[in-house]
């Protein structure tokens, strides 16, 4: 089957830094995607990670380890406005469940 | 680009009543996509299309219904409404889909079965 947990809520402060984890457990595992979803909003691309490693975008840098299957994304630099609920979503080879999501893992960044 | 829009935003419905959730794109995608995301849960699956005439169930489809006959249009049916299909809904679009391919979300219908 396949399961993936992320923590439910978090909260961090302004300027510093924030590391969500990300477990899974998929068959067919075809790299890990980030998205940011503020309240009442849609979903938005933040990354995407097929090989191990750290990949860097500006303030917000994602890791895999898929022997582990484990992924974390960083936010260095906290700002308000990214108090938003974070997922974690698994990209699967076959089947139409191409894509499979954590239930989220809610931000809130304080002054 | 407008990118994926959804109409309504919001809507109450009584049980039993029907209506259709519209989802539209401009990016000339194939893939779309309809989930659905209640609280505290991931978003399911409920179907999906692979390019205009065909669509396939997700891992949610009972209680639901879509067409797509055109590239850029896939609506989401609704025929006799539960209180178990209050949700919020997403429609989706991607180019190809790869498990790899970026999907792009609308901005959500926030539905209320009473």
């Amino acid at each position: 089957g396949q399961n993936i947990d992320q923590p439910t809520e978090m909260t961090a402060t302004e300027g510093a830094i924030v590391q969500i984890n990300c477990t899974y457990q998929t068959s067919g595992f075809n790299g890990l995607f980030w998205y940011q979803q503020h309240a009442g909003e849609a979903p938005t691309f933040l990354s995407y990670n097929v090989l191990d490693g750290l990949e860097e975008k500006g303030r917000f840098s994602s890791f895999l380890s898929r022997s582990k299957g484990y992924s974390y994304l960083l936010l260095k630099e906290l700002q308000m406005k990214d108090s938003a609920s974070y997922l974690c979503a698994v990209g699967r080879l076959g089947g139409y469940n191409k894509l499979i999501f954590g239930a989220g893992t809610r931000l809130a960044v304080h002054p | 680009n407008a990118g994926v829009t959804q109409t309504p935003k919001f809507r109450i419905l009584k049980i039993g009543q029907s209506m259709t959730l519209q989802c539209t794109q401009d990016m000339n995608h194939n893939y779309m996509y309809w989930y659905r995301q209640d609280p505290g849960m991931g978003l399911k699956l409920i179907y999906y299309s692979v390019g205009a005439g065909i669509t396939d169930k997700g891992e949610v489809p009972n209680g639901y219904n879509v067409s797509r006959s055109t590239t850029e249009d896939f609506p989401l049916r609704l025929e006799l409404a539960a209180p178990s299909q209050t949700s919020v809904y997403f429609c989706a679009s991607s180019y190809a889909g790869t498990s790899t391919d970026t999907q792009y979300f609308g901005p959500g219908t926030r539905l209320t079965v009473l």
